[in-house]
C-alpha cells in the first residue's frame, strides 16, 4: 500500500501517560495534516506542515500536544499527560499542496482509560 | 465563523430512489467545497470537489452561493453507495491554499435493497 500510513492503528493508554503517533505521508507530498475525530463528529483540523515547517496550529491543540516533521518526511504527534477527553481517532493526511487532493491515512484510534 | 452543517445524521433510501445529502456552510470569503466519503472499514477519500465540476459515481454537487449550500445528489441510489459522507470547506481557497479542511458532522447514507 503506497498510501498514507499511520502507526499504531489502535492505542489504549492510562490517563496521565504520554503517547506518540506516527504518520508516513505519500512520498512526494510536501504537505502533511493532522485531524482529530470524535464519535459522531467530522474530522477537526489540528495542525499542518509544509515540508518540515509547522505553518498552522488549531486552538484545539493544547500545550499537551506537539507535532513534528523533522526532515519533511514522516511526522509524529505526541500527547503528554493524556486525559479521557483525548480519546478519539487521530487522522493524518498528505497532499502535494497548491490545491491538490488530500489523501488520508486509516487513523490511530486512541482510548484513554 | 467558519462552519459546515450537515443537518441529517442518517439518510435511508431504497435502491433506485433519488438521493440528496444536504450541506450548508458559513464562510464570508470564497471557499472551495468538497464531498468526502468513507466506506465501511476504508479510509476517508475524496468523492468530488466544486472546482472540478465532475460527476463521480453518478454523484453531482452544485455550489449555491446565495443559499451557501453544496448539496450532493444522485438520481438513482445503489446499494454500494451506502457509506458515511462528509461535506468539507477549504477557506480562502486561491489566496492561501493551505489545504486545511473544515468538515461537517457527516451523514450516513443507507441504501436498502
Amino acid at each position: 500500500d503506497t498510501g498514507v500510513s499511520q502507526d499504531p492503528r489502535h492505542k489504549i493508554t492510562k490517563r496521565g501517560q504520554n503517547v506518540t503517533f506516527r504518520c508516513d505521508p505519500i512520498s512526494e507530498h510536501n504537505r502533511l495534516y493532522w485531524y482529530r475525530q470524535t464519535l459522531g463528529q467530522g474530522p477537526e483540523f489540528l495542525t499542518y506542515f509544509q515540508n518540515e515547517a509547522q505553518l498552522e496550529k488549531s486552538r484545539l491543540l493544547s500545550d499537551r500536544f506537539s507535532a513534528e516533521r523533522p526532515k519533511g518526511s514522516f511526522s509524529t504527534l505526541e500527547i503528554q499527560r493524556t486525559e479521557q477527553g483525548d480519546s478519539a481517532m487521530y487522522l493524518c493526511a498528505s497532499s502535494r499542496g497548491g490545491g491538490s487532493e488530500a489523501f488520508f491515512g486509516q487513523g490511530t484510534r486512541l482510548t484513554v482509560v | 465563523a467558519q462552519r459546515v452543517t450537515q443537518p441529517e445524521k442518517l439518510l435511508s433510501v431504497f435502491k433506485g430512489a433519488p438521493v440528496e445529502l444536504k450541506c450548508n456552510y458559513s464562510y464570508s470569503g470564497s471557499p472551495e467545497l468538497f464531498w468526502y466519503v468513507q466506506y465501511s472499514r476504508q479510509r476517508l477519500q475524496l468523492l468530488l470537489r466544486h472546482i472540478s465540476r465532475e460527476s463521480i459515481k453518478g454523484f453531482t454537487a452544485d455550489l449555491n452561493k446565495g443559499e451557501t449550500s453544496f448539496h450532493l445528489k444522485k438520481p438513482f441510489a445503489q446499494e454500494e453507495d451506502s457509506a458515511m459522507y462528509y461535506c468539507a470547506l477549504e477557506p480562502a481557497w486561491g489566496s492561501s491554499n493551505t489545504g486545511k479542511l473544515i468538515f461537517g458532522q457527516g451523514t450516513t447514507l443507507q441504501v436498502k435493497p
